[in-house]
């Protein structure tokens, strides 16, 4: 089956800094990936889709300077946390979209100290 | 806007049938799936649906729609320890960027011996 993986898979950082989570499609090229945010015990929330050389397109309440979204290739999106706060604490996971399904990355976990 | 709702608990004994619901607002999802996510992991593709068929199964897990109703379950014979996890419904709906899901909240499965 298709396979994503996301690096890293756990990272610990100061507030105010910069975190860079990446999120590649290892044996299939995906036009398009997606980002979703998850707090314990909630659902997934969909944070942007991002196609392949061109911008992406954030949700409503995303901010589009904070998370900042890279999708130079087709095996490869990243997403970066400009100056986390605690606030960007959270589960971060990405999905590529192939064969008319979306197949997700096992997760980076942000804690934001 | 669309939603997706499912129970939030379901407790059964090891071998019994699990039956998760689910409800769906958006009548143009073209696929409706099912992922499993165990604790601290990202989300593993169950199964999927497309919208003109009413029954799928595949080894242990049989999937019903009922467009009508918009309603959609998943039934695991034979439940084992094993699966024990968070299942979430989603359904697919086409966003400025291409085809993203939308999520229910999750319902967590607890499986006993």
């Amino acid at each position: 089956g298709a396979v994503v993986s996301q690096h890293p898979s756990w990272v610990i950082c100061k507030s105010g800094t910069s975190v860079k989570i990446e999120c590649r499609s290892l044996d299939f090229q995906a036009t398009t990936m997606f980002w979703y945010r998850q707090f314990p015990k909630q659902s997934l929330m969909l944070m942007a889709t991002s196609n392949e050389g061109s911008k992406a397109t954030y949700e409503q309440g995303v901010e589009k300077d904070k998370f900042l979204i890279n999708h130079a290739s087709l095996t490869l999106s990243t997403l970066t946390v400009t100056s986390a706060h605690p606030e960007d604490s959270s589960f971060y996971i990405c999905s590529a979209s192939a064969f008319e399904t979306q197949y997700f990355g096992p997760g980076t976990r942000l804690l934001v100290l | 806007g669309e939603d997706v709702e499912q129970s939030l608990f379901l407790s059964v004994r090891e071998g019994d049938s699990s039956v998760i619901n689910c409800t769906y607002t958006d009548s143009s999802s073209t696929y409706l799936y099912w992922y499993k996510q165990e604790p601290g992991a990202g989300l593993q593709l169950l199964t999927y649906i497309f919208s003109n068929m009413d029954m799928k199964q595949d080894q242990r897990l049989t999937v019903l729609l009922n467009k009508k109703d918009k309603h959609l379950s998943l039934r695991i014979a034979d439940t084992q320890t094993g699966d024990s996890a968070i299942y979430f419904c989603a359904e697919s709906f086409l966003n400025q960027a291409g085809t993203a899901l939308i999520f229910g909240k999750g319902t967590t499965l607890s499986v006993s011996s």
